[in-house]
């Protein structure tokens, strides 16, 4: 089993939608969440970290739930600029770093 | 501030050719690893290192050899390449998580290796 799963999507939507990517962990005893926003052929960047009461950066909204062992990316009023592969990662006991496949979002003018 | 570096940026490769990839980073962090992404299959941990002198096994460590014999360097070795071999890696470094448990890590900007 994979110690990371996400949608693939992709997700097209019309600019000024909201969007929302989820993402399953399989190990509950990782420790650190992340999203990583990746674009066409370049290196993934930190997003935002994912707290356990839930964080929040201008339009993003990250959300953690241990008990379903998920986490969330929720994006308001999408801007062309969203346009890219949205990467959950997850950090076990380990400290391996593990990514989920990644989504891919396009955003349509 | 260089941050994390990868060399060379592209390789072509032949069949059973051996090459060594490097990661050099200038923040004095403490892990490092060693990816690869395909298409579809997202990041997936070749190797990782947890500090100088340490290496171990991520998800596919088939094929790959690795050592880190300084701190600021973790080199990624192909002994006898493979066409399945062919992706894009990248390399990324971490601080100390009992520094920080939330702490990002950074990437190189990518290998694109091509075996034939």
């Amino acid at each position: 089993r994979k110690e990371v799963e996400q949608d693939p999507g992709p997700f097209n939507v019309p600019e000024g939608a909201t969007v929302a990517f989820n993402c399953t962990y399989s190990n509950s005893a990782s420790q650190s969440f992340f999203w990583y926003r990746q674009d066409c052929r370049k290196e993934p960047k930190l997003l935002m970290s994912v707290y356990s009461s839930g964080n929040e950066d201008g339009r993003f909204t990250a959300q953690l739930n241990r008990a379903s062992q998920y986490i969330s990316l929720l994006i308001r009023d999408s801007k062309l600029s969203d346009s890219a592969t949205y990467l959950c990662v997850v950090i076990n006991t380990g400290n391996q770093f593990y990514f989920g496949t990644g989504t891919s979002l396009t955003v349509i003018p | 501030n260089a941050g994390v570096t990868q060399t060379p940026k592209f390789r072509v490769l032949k069949t059973g050719q051996s090459m060594t990839l490097l990661c050099a980073q200038d923040m004095n962090h403490e892990y490092m690893y060693w990816y690869r992404q395909d298409p579809g299959m997202g990041l997936r941990l070749i190797h990782y290192s947890v500090g100088e002198g340490t290496t171990a096994k991520g998800e596919v460590p088939d094929g790959y050899n690795v050592s880190r014999l300084k701190k600021q360097n973790f080199l990624l070795g192909l002994e006898s390449a493979a066409p399945s071999q062919t992706s894009v890696y990248f390399c990324a470094s971490r601080k100390d998580r009992f520094l920080d448990l939330n702490t990002e890590a950074f990437f190189g900007q990518g290998t694109r290796l091509t075996v034939v």
